[in-house]
């Protein structure tokens, strides 16, 4: 069962421009984490919110986590080429914190 | 530190046929996890490990065993390979100590890409 639900699934921008990808999940979570993959590579970990926390930067990073609406949003400002990749959200799916549910990714292409 | 490694890169097998592929970690991680990620879906959980001589079953083990001696090694088993199993299978490990890095934070393998035919 997927937890985690991205959107969009795909999303073009020029570079300079800003990306916003949104998260959207079903049950009750202790956090959420932000992944990104490059095509034929494995998951990096970008950024973890906490149930407790709202807004969480990180570089050019901005989290957002509204547990009433059970979404999150990632931001990633000024964008570049490099940035392009495949975005995943991740939350937890048992009180033991490791275990995660992994949505189906916002594919990002950022163009030059 | 190599990290997570997975061995091998890309495997082609025949239905009924069986492997094994090996993931290794050099980072004394407890937790250990194997994944597969099909097109258009996100990484589901195969099987999982939070210590060596401990393992349980995630959302979709079945055709798959895993096994876990040491620390640093899981290895996952395909004992009759099917088409439905063509996927890449990536190993994730993460440290449950304390520390500036967030308990939950998972590294991830380069994956192993495996065809099925």
């Amino acid at each position: 069962s997927q937890q985690g639900e991205e959107d969009p699934q795909a999303l073009s921008i020029q570079e300079g421009e800003n990306a916003t990808m949104n998260c959207s999940y079903k049950t009750s979570i202790n956090n959420l984490q932000w992944y990104r993959q490059n095509s034929g590579r494995g998951l990096v970990h970008l950024i973890l919110i906490r149930s407790n926390e709202r807004e969480k930067h990180s570089g050019r990073l901005r989290v957002t986590l509204d547990t009433s609406k059970k979404s999150s949003s990632l931001l990633i400002t000024a964008s570049r080429a490099a940035d392009t990749a495949s975005y995943f959200c991740a939350t937890d799916a048992d009180n033991y914190g490791q275990n995660f549910v992994f949505g189906p990714g916002t594919r990002l292409s950022v163009l030059p | 530190n190599a990290g997570v490694t997975q061995t091998p890169k890309f495997q082609v097998l025949k239905t009924g046929q069986s492997m094994t592929l090996q993931c290794a970690q050099d980072m004394n991680h407890e937790y250990m996890s194997w994944y597969r990620q099909d097109p258009g879906m996100g990484l589901r959980l195969i099987h999982y490990s939070v210590g060596a001589g401990i393992t349980d079953q995630g959302e979709v083990p079945n055709g798959y065993n895993v096994s876990r001696s040491t620390t640093e090694d899981f290895p996952l088993r395909l004992l009759s390979a099917a088409p439905s199993q063509t996927s890449v299978y990536f190993c994730a490990s993460s440290y449950s100590g304390t520390g500036d890095v967030p308990k939950e934070t998972q590294y991830f393998g380069p994956g192993t890409r495996l065809l099925v035919l």
